[in-house]
């Protein structure tokens, strides 16, 4: 079954510098997304993608961060100067059809910043 | 975006039956009822969704209130695996790239 794959699986930096997640979404999907968790808190929306735009992005989305798909198969969030505030498991999310469809998620990347 | 509401915890025995529910009062017309799991250090999953009639799939149950104003999902035989925190979200069955709103979930425990 296709699955949504995500490196690296677990990441540590330093406050200041910048991270890149990657994600591969499901080949034949056209809607991608990322959430993030803080550990022990409930999962929140960052930012959807379609057809090369940024469809919504949530508060927590401001110019530190930034989504690309710099090819046809991967997906990247990428923040540009982490705060301690940044650590979390990152999600990625894709789905085929807008609406209602399913979205399937990968298994994230825990972001820790030191 | 719509409320909904769930028991924060509920626990329950393997090979059992699991029925957890959901209240969503303020829903609207085209609101479809969704629900996720989350299981131990992993992503979300999704679990299935219904709109007025109640679903089967090879997962889970899920029964729909006539007046839908509640909705439960149904284990019908828990296992292990099944130990997780369901989400049970509302979304808007309207066209375009639509986030998934999740609150506190209910942390489900299966005692062996």
């Amino acid at each position: 079954e296709p699955e949504v794959t995500q490196t690296p699986s677990h990441q540590v930096t330093q406050m200041g510098q910048e991270v890149i997640l990657r994600c591969v979404p499901i080949s034949n999907h056209l809607y991608f997304y990322w959430y993030r968790q803080i550990l022990g808190q409930k999962v929140e929306f960052l930012v959807s993608f379609y057809n090369n735009e940024i469809s919504e992005k949530s508060e927590i989305f401001d110019d530190q961060f930034s989504v690309e798909r710099p090819d046809g198969s991967n997906f990247t969030l990428k923040i540009r100067s982490t705060k301690l505030e940044d650590s979390a498991m990152y999600f990625c999310a894709s789905t085929l059809s807008p609406g209602v469809d399913t979205q399937y998620f990968g298994p994230g990347t825990r972001l820790t910043v030191l | 975006d719509a409320k909904t509401t769930q028991p924060n915890s509920m626990e329950s025995n393997e090979e059992e039956p699991v029925h957890l529910p959901c209240n969503h009062s303020t829903i609207s017309g085209t609101d479809y009822i969704h629900w996720y799991r989350q299981l131990p250090s992993q992503g979300p999953e999704y679990v299935i969704h219904g709109l007025t009639s109640n679903v089967n799939n090879r997962m889970a149950s899920l029964a729909i209130a006539e007046d839908r104003k509640s909705s439960t999902l149904i284990l019908h035989r828990a296992t292990l695996r099944d130990a997780a925190v369901y989400y049970c979200i509302l979304r808007v069955g309207i066209q375009g790239a639509q986030k998934l709103v999740f609150g506190q979930g209910t942390r489900l425990t299966i005692n062996p």
